[in-house]
């Protein structure tokens, strides 16, 4: 898993329910971030965190919070889940901005 | 809106054929380029990455990078069924204030068969 662990693995929640997806890296990198996959739609960023205490907004923030923990931990909330929000989502990590970077693997999240 | 585009596929080759994946970005300042290999209910994982013009080689694995053309591509050699996945192409680019982007291609389906 690249070092990278997510939690849960799979999650079904009903429309208006809050969740918070974990993610924990090993690696001691600056760099963490969320991304979500749909089926035709490729992977798309959600949040990034360049460093502990900073986070960005990426592609489709919208319908989403994170917490950047500490140097360890980047956690993705959702206050009100809706169906549109089914979706597997990647956690990553990097060394820094402009390196390579490692997923997790991945929390499959059902929102009937 | 950056973009980066790849073929569908699927891309079906033999086994023991060269496969050619292709990609195209339209951030002409993008400085980095990376290729993912994804297995079905699977996460991505990182098989190649390069940031100059030109050929890198890794074992069957090699990527070329045209920037003028805005074009990286992926061959990988003596192509053997475990190599049947999804071949996804990511580009990154800087997005201000000390951060970096990665903007995926939707993947090529690559099937090998025996």
């Amino acid at each position: 898993n690249a070092g990278v662990t997510q939690t849960p693995k799979f999650q079904v929640l009903k429309t208006g329910q809050s969740m918070t997806l974990q993610c924990a890296q090993d690696m001691n990198h600056n760099s963490m971030y969320w991304y979500r996959q749909d089926p035709g739609m490729g992977l798309r960023l959600i949040y990034y965190s360049a460093s502990e205490g900073t986070t960005d907004k990426g592609e489709v923030p919208n319908g989403y919070n994170v917490s950047r923990l500490n140097k360890r931990e980047f956690s993705l909330r959702l206050e009100s889940a809706a169906p549109s929000q089914t979706s597997v989502y990647f956690c990553a990590q990097a060394e820094g901005g402009d390196q390579p970077q490692h997923f997790g693997d991945g929390t499959r999240l059902s929102i009937l | 809106q950056k973009e980066v585009e790849q073929n569908s596929g699927p891309l079906s080759v033999p086994e023991g054929a060269i496969a050619s994946l292709n990609c195209t970005y339209s951030d002409r300042g993008s400085q980095s380029f990376f290729w993912y290999r994804q297995y079905s209910g699977k996460s991505p994982e990182l098989i190649m990455f390069i940031y100059s013009n030109g050929d890198k080689e890794d074992g069957r694995f090699t990527a070329q990078l045209n920037k003028a053309s805005q074009y990286v591509s992926l061959l990988i050699r003596d192509s053997q069924p475990s190599d049947s996945a999804t071949y996804l192409c990511a580009v990154k680019g800087y997005s201000g204030a000390g951060s970096y982007q990665l903007t995926f291609g939707k993947g090529t389906k690559l099937s090998v068969i025996p």
